[in-house]
């Protein structure tokens, strides 16, 4: 199957900086990105919408200046939590749709694991 | 309410045992479904589609009711690495934008 790379999987930072986190696919080309957060014991919350070429769209209750996203090209996505504290510790997923005949799978990152300190 | 419901579980089996897990989605133009298996620490992975007609993937079989806007998912023949959380899965369509349900966790023991 098509493959989603995330780098890194795991980052500690201290409360105030920013850290970007970088969401590949690998062997097909995404217009569309998905960026997820799941808290611990928790499902998978769509945070916002990557578009290529043209600006991300948000879930409701989620700050697009807190949550920068930037679809670069057509198989890069990049998400900055910008002056991140610790209750933005969590595991941020990314995912892309690829069409499969009339279906559409998406292809997961194998997240990354956010510590803020 | 929640745009996809699932029993939290915990559902502890013994292997060999034949488990039930059941979802209900609220909005009734949802376009797709699936479950999905997320081991522990790590990303979804898709485990079959849903389709109207049921279908059956080895011991796993998947059955949706679109006028009770429900969906089930039955394991038979319990193995020790079916242990994990399922997740209930809705395509929303147009923009393919997956909503998650909270996840049933299974654990079989030997």
């Amino acid at each position: 199957g098509a493959v989603v790379s995330q780098h890194p999987s795991r980052v500690i930072c201290k409360s105030g900086t920013s850290v970007k986190i970088e969401c590949r696919s690998l062997d097909f080309q995404a217009t569309t990105m998905f960026w997820y957060r799941q808290f611990p014991k928790k499902s998978l919350m769509l945070m916002a919408t990557s578009n290529e070429g043209s600006k991300a769209t948000y879930e409701q209750g989620v700050e697009k200046d807190k949550f920068l996203i930037n679809h670069a090209s057509l198989t890069l996505s990049t998400l900055t939590v910008t002056s991140a504290h610790p209750e933005d510790s969590s595991f941020y997923i990314c995912s892309a749709p690829l069409p499969e005949g009339q279906r559409v799978e998406q292809f997961f990152g194998p997240g990354t694991r956010l510590t803020v300190l | 309410r929640k745009e996809v419901e699932q029993d939290p579980g915990p559902f502890n089996v013994p292997e060999g045992a034949t488990v039930a897990f059941n979802c209900t989605y609220s909005n009734s133009a949802s376009q797709s479904f699936f479950w999905y298996r997320q081991d522990c620490r790590k990303e979804p992975k898709l485990l079959m589609s849903v389709y109207s007609s049921g279908n059956e993937d080895g011991r796993f079989t998947a059955q949706l009711n679109r006028a009770s806007q429900y969906i089930s998912l039955l394991i038979r023949d319990s193995k020790l690495s079916d242990s994990a959380t399922y997740l209930c899965v809705v395509n929303m369509g147009g923009y393919n934008k997956l909503i998650f349900g909270a996840g049933t966790r299974l654990a079989v023991h030997p």
